[in-house]
């Protein structure tokens, strides 16, 4: 079973419009941290947020924002007023005591003017 | 300045050839990684290092050998290159002084395109 899936392939939305990316995680640890990455056209991956296992409040940052729930093992990431430079792949990562990062498959996201 | 570097960039290379690929950091970062990221964008680990020391190694393939000279260099080298092996390989460094649970954000390079023929 994979550990952190990302159900969405693609997303396409137009500009200004709100999107959430889902992430479902999978894990028997206590103590584990969440990450997502953006991977934009030009190939660099680049860190947006952690989250360790014990803090579930939600985290704002300009027009992103992320919502933790353990209760549904889920790291939801939702972009509001999308840009065209939101265009990129979404990687959710879990990280576990005895495991390094674990990747979901990552999320497309389309966002045309 | 560059936080993580990786050289070549991008690399075409026959079936059958020995490549290299370089990677360096000046982030002073105790721990290093290569993943693979292949062409369904699907990210994986390959190698850790801690240290200089190599922690895990996730089946693969021994015709890969990442080498560290230091702590701020881990390079990869690939035998005998297959088809298969195709992919964008990124190297990464982050603060963790343990491999796990990664803590702390990674920080990649901008990726090698290896393209076998």
């Amino acid at each position: 079973a994979q550990k952190v899936t990302q159900a969405q392939t693609e997303i396409s939305v137009v500009e200004k419009e709100d999107v959430t990316l889902d992430c479902v995680y999978e894990t028997r640890d206590t103590t584990y941290y969440l990450f997502w990455y953006k991977q934009p056209p030009s190939g660099e991956l680049v860190f947006l947020i952690r989250r360790n296992s014990f803090d579930e409040q939600n985290e704002i940052s300009g027009r992103y924002s992320w919502n933790f729930q353990k209760s549904t093992s889920s790291f939801n990431f939702t972009i509001t007023a999308s840009q065209v430079v939101d265009s990129a792949v979404y990687f959710c990562a879990l990280s576990e005591a005895y495991s390094t990062l674990t990747f979901g498959k990552g999320t497309m996201l389309l966002v045309s003017p | 300045d560059t936080a993580v570097s990786q050289t070549p960039k991008y690399l075409v290379t026959q079936m059958g050839n020995d490549k290299s690929i370089k990677c360096e950091q000046n982030l002073g970062h105790d721990t290093m990684y290569w993943y693979k990221q292949d062409s369904k964008k699907f990210l994986k680990i390959m190698f850790s290092y801690n240290n200089k020391e190599l922690i895990i190694n996730e089946t693969v393939p021994n015709r890969f050998s990442p080498k560290s000279p230091d702590k701020a260099h881990l390079n990869l080298h690939i035998n005998s290159l297959e088809l298969g092996d195709s992919a964008v390989y990124f190297c990464a460094s982050s603060q963790d002084t343990a491999v796990a649970p990664v803590y702390n954000e990674q920080f990649f390079g901008p990726g090698t395109r290896l393209t076998v023929l």
